[in-house]
């Protein structure tokens, strides 16, 4: 089991451009979330799927931010346009029923 | 928001010593879950009490939980330097499927 991917590790990119964030959950866990960690507002939940379908997405802060997930197997996180302080780490995270979350390894993204 | 606050921000220990980090929270749960972060990674599931638990045990990690006063512990024993790490609380909020994060503990642990 390769666990939660997401990609790229890295993202730098100029303030205005499209960034999108990619993430393989765990096969079999029927739940996705989007979590953004930065040292000022900590953890927030961005959005959460279940069954492919988003159910809450009221942490995505604004309009600028969009989450789609295809199949049960593929989910992106798109800013567009990207701002300064959309840098953070972004997370993504699945699960399967009545267990803990498996966290990826995040995307860390500067907008400069 | 923070769902979660987590006491104390830091601490730090020599190895053999026990951990003490403690969270409260401020509605009501399904479960309440602690996670353990290392400098740069992801988090890590560390145990999951649900809400009529109230102590769980696993390995040298020892998880209380008072719903009464909206709050857990969890305790490390017999510490070592690999423990050094951020440590989370995270609540599942009641009939959703919301994980709410705490404000976290850096550990440090001295050998």
């Amino acid at each position: 089991d390769a666990g939660v991917i997401q990609s790229p590790r890295h993202e730098v990119t100029e303030m205005g451009q499209e960034v999108t964030l990619r993430c393989k959950p765990i096969s079999g866990h029927d739940y996705l979330f989007w979590y953004r960690q930065t040292m000022m507002r900590g953890l927030e939940l961005l959005i959460y799927f279940n069954n492919n379908v988003p159910i809450d997405d009221s942490g995505m802060p604004e309009d600028r931010f969009s989450a789609k997930m295809p199949n049960a197997s593929f989910s992106t996180l798109k800013i567009q346009p990207s701002e300064p302080r959309d840098s953070a780490v972004y997370f993504c995270a699945s699960r399967g029923q009545g267990r803990g979350y498996t966290f990826g390894s995040g995307t860390r993204l500067t907008v400069v | 928001s923070q769902q979660g606050e987590e006491d104390p921000q830091a601490l730090s220990i020599q190895e053999g010593e026990n951990a003490t980090m403690n969270c409260s929270y401020k509605t009501s749960i399904n479960n309440l879950q602690w996670y353990r972060q290392n400098s740069g990674r992801g988090l890590v599931h560390l145990i999951l009490i649900r809400s009529n638990e109230r102590e769980k045990h696993s390995g040298r990690l020892r998880v209380t939980l008072d719903t009464s006063k909206k709050s857990s512990s969890l305790l490390i024993t017999a510490s070592r330097a690999a423990d050094t790490a951020s440590y989370f609380c995270a609540t599942a909020l009641y009939n959703t499927d919301k994980l709410i994060f705490g404000t976290g503990t850096r550990l440090q642990v001295f050998p």
